[in-house]
């Protein structure tokens, strides 16, 4: 799997946009870009995927750059509740299932009131 | 129901103790995972069942011991464990890659069950 580096720790004010970064500057032409996010003491949430078209769902939207060696997750209104630790993770479709996903470190995203 | 269920939520056991945690999905996933996370740090895989089969361990001592008895259960069985055992233990699932297009086979993780050994 491609390693993914992302900052430790981001801050945002409620209502604006989180844009959260991830570097995979590794990633090969089959490896999806996933995130999750782990609300504190909870499983790990999905949240969106994509290969190389910009990404949008009910959650968040994701831009991934032309040579996709980096993205962003962005949370277009952040809340109270979007307070979590998320986790850019890059993985293959078929690997994404049935086998292990590589959590890094992730960020830790603190939304203010 | 895109639910996987965790009992207990919470355990407290002695080192000489036997339990287990049981996990639980009705999605229809064939593929099933146990994840360790200690605090502060992310989840690492412990165990992945496919079709109800063993597929992977990541090299976990024999304390622990899983089952998978049917496509909807996973258990996870626990015989003298250490206090450094303590940690969170998160159940997964996820559809196995069948290759139809537009499937994300995301994990579904289950709240975890609060493991403390005493």
């Amino acid at each position: 799997d491609a390693k993914t580096t992302q900052p430790p720790s981001m801050d945002c004010a409620e209502g604006r946009a989180a844009n959260l970064p991830c570097n995979h500057s590794t990633i090969s032409g089959n490896e999806y870009v996933y995130w999750y996010r782990q609300i504190h003491s909870q499983g790990p949430q999905y949240i969106i995927h994509g290969l190389k078209n910009n990404e949008t769902n009910e959650m968040a939207s994701l831009i991934i750059t032309e040579d996709r060696k980096s993205s962003t997750l962005i949370l277009p209104h952040a809340t109270l509740r979007d307070t979590a630790v998320y986790y850019c993770i890059v993985k293959s479709i078929r690997e994404a299932s049935g086998s292990r996903l590589t959590f890094g470190e992730g960020t830790q995203l603190t939304v203010n009131p | 129901d895109t639910e996987v269920t965790q009992t207990p939520k919470h355990l407290v056991m002695g080192m000489t103790n036997k339990k287990s945690l049981k996990c639980e999905q009705h999605m229809g996933h064939r593929a099933m995972y146990w994840y360790k996370q200690k605090a502060k740090k992310p989840p690492e895989l412990m165990f992945v069942y496919s079709y109800e089969k063993l597929s992977i361990n990541e090299s976990v001592p024999s304390r622990f011991s899983p089952e998978c008895p049917n496509s909807s259960l996973l258990n996870l069985h626990l015989h003298a464990l250490q206090p450094e055992d303590s940690a969170l233990y998160l159940c997964a699932s996820s559809p196995l890659y069948s290759g139809t297009s537009g499937t994300s086979y995301e994990q579904y993780f289950g709240p975890g069950t609060r493991l403390t050994v005493t």
